[in-house]
């Protein structure tokens, strides 16, 4: 079964600290994952694609297919971080192209 | 271009009722899509468009559940005969083939 999971529903940090907000996948094919983002009364929006290897706001996340992982890190978190993160996977066939979402982890930056 | 564009932002209406739900996509995007989110979950895909066709309809899709994309532009969700579990946030998004999502504020819809 398709399936992303990502087991915390909230995350709570210090300002500064490092932060890591997990994503676990189950996908029997070649797996195309991202990290969306949704800040306080905005709209989803990218945040990173793992095919395009960037760091965006000083976030990244590296595709581990040995432990079907693509966890987001930041090594030091700023208030502005807080927010809704959702990891997703698309999901492809030779008709189809849907992305898979996760529950999503509520990110809170403490001062 | 503002983006993908979704109307109305909220609709409040009683069990029973017809719904219906506009998307404005970004407009060289070919490929439209529809999400329903509850709170407390991510999106749940609901059915895709490529220019004016539909490819794929989740099983979450009732019968009651019909969208149209009538000349690859706009499109259209719309829930016949409301019941109180179509009570969520429905979501478009666009992209231009596989590129990413690019989404819209989404349209609130409660059931009283």
């Amino acid at each position: 079964a398709q399936r992303v999971t990502q087991p915390e529903k909230l995350l709570s940090v210090f300002k500064g600290a490092p932060v890591e907000l997990k994503c676990n996948y189950s996908y029997s094919g070649s797996p195309e994952l991202f990290w969306y983002v949704q800040y306080s009364r905005q709209r989803l929006q990218l945040l990173l694609r793992h095919i395009s290897r960037e760091s965006i706001k000083g976030f990244t996340a590296d595709l581990n297919k040995g432990e079907t992982s693509f966890h987001l890190k930041k090594p030091f978190a700023q208030e502005e971080d807080s927010a809704m993160y959702y990891c997703a996977l698309a999901s492809r066939t030779s008709s189809n192209y849907q992305l898979i979402w996760g529950a999503g982890t509520k990110l809170i930056i403490k001062p | 271009d503002t983006g993908v564009s979704q109307n109305p932002r909220h609709k409040i209406t009683k069990r029973g009722q017809n719904v219906t739900f506009r998307c404005d996509p970004i407009s060289e995007h070919n490929r439209l899509y529809w999400y329903r989110q509850t709170l407390g979950q991510g999106p749940e895909f609901l059915t895709y468009f490529q220019n004016e066709a539909q490819l794929e309809k989740s099983r979450l899709l009732s019968d009651r559940f019909s969208a149209e994309r009538p000349k690859g532009s706009f499109s259209t969700l719309e829930i016949q005969r409301t019941e109180q579990g179509d009570s969520a946030m429905y979501l478009c998004a666009s992209s231009f083939s596989n590129q990413p999502q690019h989404f819209g504020d989404g349209t609130r819809l409660s059931i009283l």
